[in-house]
């Protein structure tokens, strides 16, 4: 089955600075890739997703990009601010986003953002 | 507003309970839904697909006796833990997919105690 890695697994950056995470994904027939932010005791949020189709994908201070080739795919957070403390999930699923495939969970990134 | 809506948010039981969940679709019929667990400072672990007039299809190492799962309309899943015990204490989330994506409820914090 599906095998996602995700790193780091907690990340601090000073508030205005950018943040990265990445994600790498070993099954090539997996084509949908979105990204959850999970704040403490919350359910988990969809920020922004990316099919295979695309390399690249924006909203706003968020971006996502695609890798297909390497297998791995990044969240990019700009300027970021103290609401973007949370922890952010990746996943993969072979699935649309409107198929029947259920999603492979990183282990999550937990961003702190420093004052 | 939410797309998929899940109660209760929290709930305690006594050990040897059961406890059930309800997961709501409320802007479009979803054949398919998702159950999800996730233990303390882990990730979303997938336990179930929730068919709708079907039997769900179960994970690896997941009970299927234990996490009762019925999808009887086409916006509404339940899941529900049988005889639970303070291992079974943990955030429950289930998901709908749709045309923008996954869409998750807003998790159930279960203890059993």
């Amino acid at each position: 089955g599906e095998n996602v890695e995700q790193h780091p697994s907690t990340l601090s950056v000073q508030e205005g600075d950018s943040a990265v995470i990445k994600c790498t994904y070993s099954d090539s027939a997996s084509n949908y890739f979105p990204w959850y932010k999970q704040e403490l005791g919350k359910g988990s949020q969809l920020i922004i997703d990316i099919r295979s189709n695309v390399g690249e994908k924006k909203d706003q201070r968020i971006a996502v990009t695609l890798n297909k080739t390497a297998k791995h795919f990044s969240l990019h957070i700009t300027e970021t601010q103290p609401e973007d403390s949370a922890v952010y999930f990746c996943a993969a699923s072979m699935g649309t986003g409107g198929g029947a495939d259920g999603l492979t969970f990183g282990k999550g990134t937990h961003l702190i953002i420093q004052p | 507003g939410a797309v998929v809506s899940q109660h209760p948010s929290r709930v305690i039981c006594k050990s040897g309970t059961s406890v059930k969940i309800e997961c709501r679709s409320l802007d479009f019929q979803a054949t398919t839904m998702f159950w999800y667990r996730q233990f303390p400072k882990q990730s979303l672990m997938l336990m179930a697909t929730s068919n709708e007039g079907s039997k769900a299809t179960y994970e690896q190492g997941v009970e299927k006796d234990k996490f009762l799962i019925n999808h009887a309309s086409l916006t509404l899943s339940t899941l529900t833990v049988t005889s639970a015990h303070p291992e079974d204490s943990s955030f429950y989330i289930c998901g709908r997919t749709g045309n923008n994506g996954y869409t998750f409820g807003s998790g159930t914090r279960l203890t059993v105690v």
